[in-house]
């Protein structure tokens, strides 16, 4: 079984500044991707970043990127020069590559940039 | 750009009422998905649906719970007999293969 652990149920971040969000992971799966979803007040899930587990390096995509850290199992999002409409519900994902297997969800951490 | 829809936005409904929801995948996708999200609470899976039959369903998605593929396009989430619990929003999934899976805007389930 897959599981997700967010730590983080909340982060509080001045603008402009780089934030850090926590995810580990768990899977006896060879083969898989990690992603990250962004959930505003809205409520709609937007895709953010995905690394797939055999990926040499970490992903990025402009402000996000993904520190990788296989060996503990880690997967935390780094989003840097924090904005004000960043602040919203994150959530870490993953799922086995292998076929259509479901995507699980973390807890989630709310973060809000504060002015 | 292609996107999941989802109708309606809202849903309120009765107790014991049964309610469809509804979802229009990405065309070429090919496995979809239903989830729900209790407000404040994690995102949960409850199906996933490939080539015309249920691949995967979580303890939640229990008798009550179908899902059907009608005409090539849509993709429906019928509870039969709602429950005060099934308050939540359900979000509709779609995805190529191995990537990102495509979540609909949602539907908010209200049962009274």
């Amino acid at each position: 079984a897959q599981k997700i652990t967010q730590t983080q149920p909340g982060m509080f971040v001045q603008e402009k500044e780089a934030v850090t969000l926590d995810c580990t992971y768990d899977t006896s799966d060879p083969s898989y991707g990690l992603f990250w979803y962004k959930q505003p007040s809205s409520g709609e899930m937007i895709f953010l970043i995905y690394q797939g587990s055999y990926d040499q390096q970490n992903a990025t995509e402009g402000r996000y990127s993904l520190n990788f850290q296989k060996a503990r199992k880690s997967a935390n999002l780094v989003i840097s020069a924090s904005q004000l409409g960043d602040s919203a519900m994150y959530f870490c994902a993953m799922r086995s590559i292998q076929g259509a297997q479901k995507l699980v969800f973390g807890q989630g951490t709310r973060l809000t940039i504060n002015p | 750009e292609p996107e999941v829809t989802q109708t309606p936005s809202h849903q309120v409904t009765q107790m014991g009422q049964e309610v469809i929801l509804r979802c229009v995948p990405i065309s070429n996708h090919l496995y979809f998905y239903w989830y729900r999200q209790i407000l404040g609470q994690k995102v949960e899976f409850l199906v996933s649906f490939y080539n015309n039959e249920i691949s995967e369903k979580s303890e939640i998605f229990d008798d009550q719970f179908s899902v059907e593929r009608p005409d090539g396009s849509n993709f429906t989430l019928k509870i039969r007999s709602t429950k005060l619990e099934d308050s939540a929003m359900y979000f509709c999934a779609s995805t190529v293969n191995q990537g990102e899976l495509f979540f609909g805007s949602g539907t908010q389930l209200s049962v009274l």
